[in-house]
């Protein structure tokens, strides 16, 4: 157990709906990252955020956001949902305070299908 | 961050040493090697890292070379349940707080034969 928890661990839902993927980091971890794993592509950095404030965004798609709140737990919002937006989507957490060298963790995944 | 080189699967036997490779040659002296393995779907999870010292812990070794263009996992008794994706990272990790991501590659298919 990594201590990163993510909800739900599996969610169908339909072509142009919305969802909300939430995960809480490890505790007293600053930083969370997510991550997206579909079949035929690798894992895909989407967007980090640290300590409330987004840090690093990659191949994110403008239809989806994120935000990381006072307590430090994450949401990714998903809009506009296509077909190819099914996947794992991952969640993990860094960065404690006076620390080095952080070590990421991650959660196991949450499995999104879009019919 | 820099790029990584890895073979594309391995096959190991079952009790034997796994040495997976991987090479890193435009490191910087400020990135760490990272290892990273994905069982079938689950969360990567977290083997080792090292800066340019030799590692171990009680999952696997980590051998980097003294240029620290290469390393090398070891998993000195491999089992059937480490068969995984194994994934070798370089990474900038600054003290106190905000870190950089991981970025991954494609990594090494591992498979442990009985």
């Amino acid at each position: 157990d990594s201590g990163v928890t993510q909800t739900p661990k599996h969610l169908i839902t339909a072509t142009g709906q919305r969802v909300t993927l939430r995960c809480s980091p490890r505790s007293g971890d600053l930083s969370v990252y997510w991550y997206q794993q579909s079949l035929d592509q690798g894992l895909q950095f989407l967007i980090q955020y640290y300590n409330g404030e987004e840090r690093a965004k990659g191949n994110i798609l403008e239809r989806f956001s994120a935000q990381q709140f006072p307590d430090l737990h994450s949401e990714l919002n998903l809009s506009s949902l296509e077909l190819g937006d099914s996947a794992l989507y991952f969640c993990a957490s860094s960065g404690r305070r006076q620390s080095s060298g952080n070590t990421i963790y991650f959660g196991e995944g949450s499995w999104l299908t879009v019919v | 961050d820099a790029k990584t080189t890895q073979p594309t699967s391995m096959d190991c036997a079952e009790g034997r040493a796994a040495n997976l490779p991987c090479n890193h040659s435009t490191i910087s002296g400020n990135e760490y090697v990272y290892w990273y393995r994905q069982i079938h779907s689950q969360g990567p999870q977290y083997i080792i890292h090292g800066l340019k010292n030799n590692e171990t812990n009680e999952m696997a070794s980590l051998i980097i070379t003294e240029d620290r263009k290469s390393s090398t996992l070891i998993l000195p008794h491999a089992t059937l349940r480490d068969t995984a994706v194994y994934y070798c990272i370089v990474r900038v990790a600054n003290y106190g707080g905000s870190q950089g991501n991981l970025i991954f590659g494609k990594g090494t298919k591992l498979s442990v034969k009985p």
